[in-house]
């Protein structure tokens, strides 16, 4: 069975463009989740999906991060303009139920300079 | 906020060792569940063991064993007889509202 897959694995990108984060969940997950690692910090949660649906978005930062499910399948994380601060790993993760265990992707790097 | 924290930034173990890493936390659910996750250098983060807000056993999965008390809000990560592939970061994570993770611990095991 696939684990959960990132795109890109790494994002280089100049502060005030767009980059798009992309999450592909394990097949038949309903709740997707985002984090981020910020250099330095912990590891913070973003945002909770289930199916195409916004559970719970208490942490994102701000309005320029955007993050969609269309069809209850992949995700996308949108930010724009990115900002030096956006610098980090961000980790998508997926569970069958919420009560279950989450199995993280391998994390998006993302370096905004 | 709920406030994980994990005292150890930083240990070194001889393998073959066991190890326990710390975690307690501030809350005031009264029923969650307890992750514990390790991130090697490569970057994935890899599930190691929960237990439930009643599961009234220690949780234990191979040489992975959490010694969890509700009552103190800690959930302690033993694991025995440390390998060579144990060095990692390692993160506890309450099943709170949402996952939510501590500072973690960077564990390195000595040959």
């Amino acid at each position: 069975e696939a684990g959960v897959t990132q795109f890109p694995s790494h994002s280089v990108i100049e502060k005030g463009q767009t980059v798009t984060l992309r999450c592909d969940p394990i097949s038949g997950h309903d709740n997707l989740y985002w984090y981020r690692r910020v250099m330095g910090k912990e590891i913070k949660f973003l945002l909770h999906f289930v199916k195409e649906s916004k559970q719970d978005e208490s942490g994102m930062p701000n309005n320029r991060f955007l993050a969609e499910r269309t069809g209850g399948t992949y995700s996308t994380l949108k930010v724009q303009p990115a900002e030096l601060e956006d610098s980090g790993v961000y980790f998508c993760a997926s569970s069958p139920d919420r009560a279950y265990e989450q199995y993280f992707g391998p994390g998006t790097r993302l370096t905004v300079t | 906020a709920q406030k994980i924290t994990q005292t150890q930034p930083g240990m070194f173990v001889q393998e073959k060792e066991a190890v326990t890493l710390d975690c307690t936390y501030d809350t005031s659910d009264q029923s969650y569940g307890l992750f514990w996750y390790k991130q090697p250098s490569s970057g994935e983060m890899i599930f190691l063991i929960y237990q439930g807000s009643y599961d009234e056993q220690n949780a234990t999965e191979g040489r992975y064993s959490l010694n969890f008390q509700k009552a103190r809000k800690s959930a302690n990560l033993v694991i025995s007889a440390s390998q060579l592939g144990d060095s990692a970061m390692y993160f506890c994570a309450p099943d709170l509202e949402k996952l939510t993770f501590g500072t973690g611990t960077r564990l390195t095991i000595i040959p």
